[in-house]
């Protein structure tokens, strides 16, 4: 079973449309969550990450977790062609041998078009 | 600006070569990784250091060997290359804690 699921898309929205962005966890262990942004021909950048169930606010970026689902969303308001990228979700745990290490899911690749 | 660097960013190579890819962080982070990225799939974790010395394989079967004598510096190397290495290689660092990973650029690397 994979640790994470995420659908991979490819999602396409027009300029100014919100997208929502999910993934799944099975390990109720982890105890934070992360979203990263990753452009073409580049590396994954930190965009958001939440430690407990709830929401998180970061101007245009909105980061959900829902612990009791294990579901975890990244919300987009007003999206722009700037925020095309391929989007991952990872989570970390504080314990045991995963002491440290993230967890990704496959991406899913988001395209805004004008 | 990246805080870690690596080269080459393009690699073709023929088969049975021996490689190195670099990775260099200039921010002190005692945690490095190599993640293998495949498009489409998620990243799988090759290798991983908490420190210098300190070397683990990851959750990924690799061919491939790292070392750490300098905080700083993680290098990947396959001491003979093959197709079924083609594949994007990316490294990464983080600090203690619950904190978010830099990674760098990454080396695509193709295999012939």
């Amino acid at each position: 079973q994979k640790e994470v699921e995420q659908d991979p898309g490819p999602l396409s929205v027009p300029e100014g449309a919100i997208v929502s962005l999910n993934c799944t966890y099975s390990n109720s262990a982890f105890q934070y969550f992360m979203w990263y942004r990753q452009y073409s021909r580049k590396g994954p950048e930190l965009l958001m990450y939440t430690y407990s169930s709830g929401n998180k606010e970061d101007g245009r970026f909105t980061a959900q977790v829902d612990k009791s689902s294990k579901y975890i969303s990244l919300f987009i308001r007003d999206s722009q062609p700037s925020d095309s990228a391929t989007y991952l979700c990872a989570r970390g745990a504080d314990r045991g041998s995963t002491l440290g290490r993230l967890y990704f899911g496959r991406g899913t690749q988001l395209t805004v078009w004008p | 600006e990246a805080d870690i660097y690596q080269t080459p960013r393009y690699l073709v190579i023929g088969t049975g070569k021996k490689i190195t890819l670099e990775c260099s962080q200039t921010m002190g982070h005692d945690k490095m990784y190599w993640y293998q990225q495949d498009p489409g799939m998620e990243l799988h974790l090759i290798h991983y250091s908490y420190g210098v010395n300190s070397t683990e394989k990851g959750d990924l079967s690799s061919e491939s060997t790292v070392s750490r004598i300098r905080t700083e510096h993680f290098p990947l190397t396959l001491e003979s290359a093959r197709p079924s290495h083609t594949s994007q290689y990316l490294c990464a660092s983080s600090p203690p804690g619950r904190r978010g990973y830099t990674f760098g650029s990454g080396t695509r690397l193709t295999v012939v």
